[in-house]
């Protein structure tokens, strides 16, 4: 049982090439949440999903774009990427409903210049 | 104002110290609170829940004041490695409810 995992770990890029992380749970999980953390910041929302097939916008979604195919997968796609998106992405998971605990995976560290 | 917030600090105290961090949010029919923790460039990692009548595992204790509308985070004898930086969440209602994060209290824990 590997939770939830990230891939990949780190990544660098210039500004606007693309690139798409992704989130995967083994654990079932209808919730799914990308989040973006930087220095002083806390994490704040950028798209989360309520089941397979369905997305939402979260607190901080433009320049970024989401896809849930399948319940396990949750993609974060950049299309064109800026230095402000430098940041940690963190993905997340809940059992079921946005009240219950989350698990994080270890999160993808991202460098644009 | 933000929905959630927090006093990022440092609280920096020694060991053995009781410190004491609160978390305050500003919409009313927000449910289910949590406390995370969140070491330095890792992951955040539920610390513990936070339930209206209150909770305590073993030296954490955490409370809720709806009329206040603030929880609370209590560490008894601080240890070393209770150095970290201390999250709270709070579900707002929007579609669903929304994990809504404060921006986290750092503590170090000195010796």
């Amino acid at each position: 049982n590997a939770g939830v995992t990230q891939t990949p770990k780190f990544r660098v890029l210039k500004t606007g090439q693309s690139m798409t992380l992704l989130c995967a749970q083994d654990m079932n999980h209808e919730y799914m949440y990308w989040y973006r953390q930087d220095p002083g910041m806390g994490l704040r929302l950028i798209h989360y999903s309520v089941g397979e097939g369905t997305t939402a916008k979260g607190e901080v979604p433009d320049g970024y774009n989401v896809s849930r195919l399948k319940k396990q997968n949750f993609l974060l796609g950049l299309e064109s990427a800026a230095p402000s998106q430098t940041s940690v992405y963190f993905c997340a998971s809940t059992p079921a409903g946005g009240t219950d605990t989350q698990y994080f995976g270890p999160g993808t560290r991202l460098t644009v210049l | 104002r933000k929905e959630v917030e927090q006093d990022p600090g440092p609280f920096n105290v020694p060991e053995g110290a009781t410190v004491a961090f609160n978390c305050t949010y500003s919409n009313s029919a927000s449910q289910s609170f949590f406390w995370y923790r969140q070491d330095c460039r890792k992951e955040p990692k539920l610390l513990m829940s936070v339930y209206s009548s209150g909770n305590e595992d073993g030296r954490f204790t955490a409370q809720l004041n709806r009329a206040s509308q603030y929880i609370s985070l209590l560490i008894r004898d601080s240890k070393l490695s209770d150095s970290a930086t201390y999250l709270c969440v709070v579900n707002i209602p929007g579609g669903s409810y929304i994990p809504t994060f404060g921006r986290g209290t750092s503590l170090i824990v000195h010796p």
